[in-house]
């Protein structure tokens, strides 16, 4: 069936050292893929998302490439800042209606 | 625009009581979730309406959980009787029906307490 794996947390980085949040998928047809944040006692805010293959999506310093033939969408950020600190979660949206996520992966930004 | 809007923030109630969640979708969103988070499981999707019509209520725990939609603008998801197990974030999301990409909106979440 259709999922989403993400990369197992927490992952600990000092300030301005590089992030790379691993996520693959599997999905039957052409999904749209997505990477959320949540920050402590908030809801899930769009970070960025890929429609179609080989799109990027950017936002905030934070892209990921839409990669069909290996069926990723890994998040990175050159520069982490303690600000980032939250959990990330991948997801995948199939047809109208259908959203799968992942489990979130934490992540802490130390000063 | 305002965005879900979900109510209350919190609550803490005690085991056997009825607890009623609310949540205003964003206005012209024609889809409606519920989604319960917790450490153990993650996000779980409980339900999702359509133009108001429940589509699939599959993820809804038990028959002490139900949810409404009167109007476009209104949902709620209530528990009876409450249960400790049912302690958890209970987030109500909103999107279009339109377009591939469509994003799926969070509300800030409804953080329930049963003791």
């Amino acid at each position: 069936g259709d999922s989403v794996t993400q990369m197992e947390g927490p992952v600990t980085l000092s300030e301005e050292a590089f992030l790379t949040i691993n996520c693959t998928y599997t999905a039957t047809g052409y999904p749209s893929l997505f990477w959320y944040v949540q920050y402590p006692g908030e809801g899930l805010q769009l970070l960025l998302k890929a429609t179609k293959a080989d799109d990027k999506g950017s936002n905030k310093g934070f892209e990921a490439t839409y990669r069909k033939e290996t069926t990723s969408f890994h998040l990175e950020k050159g520069s982490v800042q303690v600000s980032d600190s939250a959990v990330y979660f991948c997801a995948l949206k199939i047809g109208t209606y259908k959203y799968i996520f992942g489990t979130g992966t934490r992540l802490k930004v130390l000063a | 625009d305002a965005g879900v809007i979900q109510s209350p923030r919190h609550e803490v109630t005690e085991m056997g009581q009825e607890v009623t969640l609310r949540c205003k979708p964003i206005s012209g969103h024609d889809y409606l979730f519920w989604y319960r988070q917790t450490m153990m499981r993650g996000l779980e999707l409980l339900i999702y309406f359509n133009n108001n019509v429940p589509i699939d209520d599959s993820g809804m725990p038990e028959d002490r959980f139900s949810a409404k939609m009167p109007n476009a603008s209104f949902s709620t998801l209530k528990i009876q009787p409450s249960e400790p197990r049912d302690s958890a974030v209970y987030f109500c999301a909103s999107s279009e029906s339109q377009g591939l990409g469509n994003t799926i909106y969070f509300g800030e979440g409804s953080w329930l307490t049963v003791v």
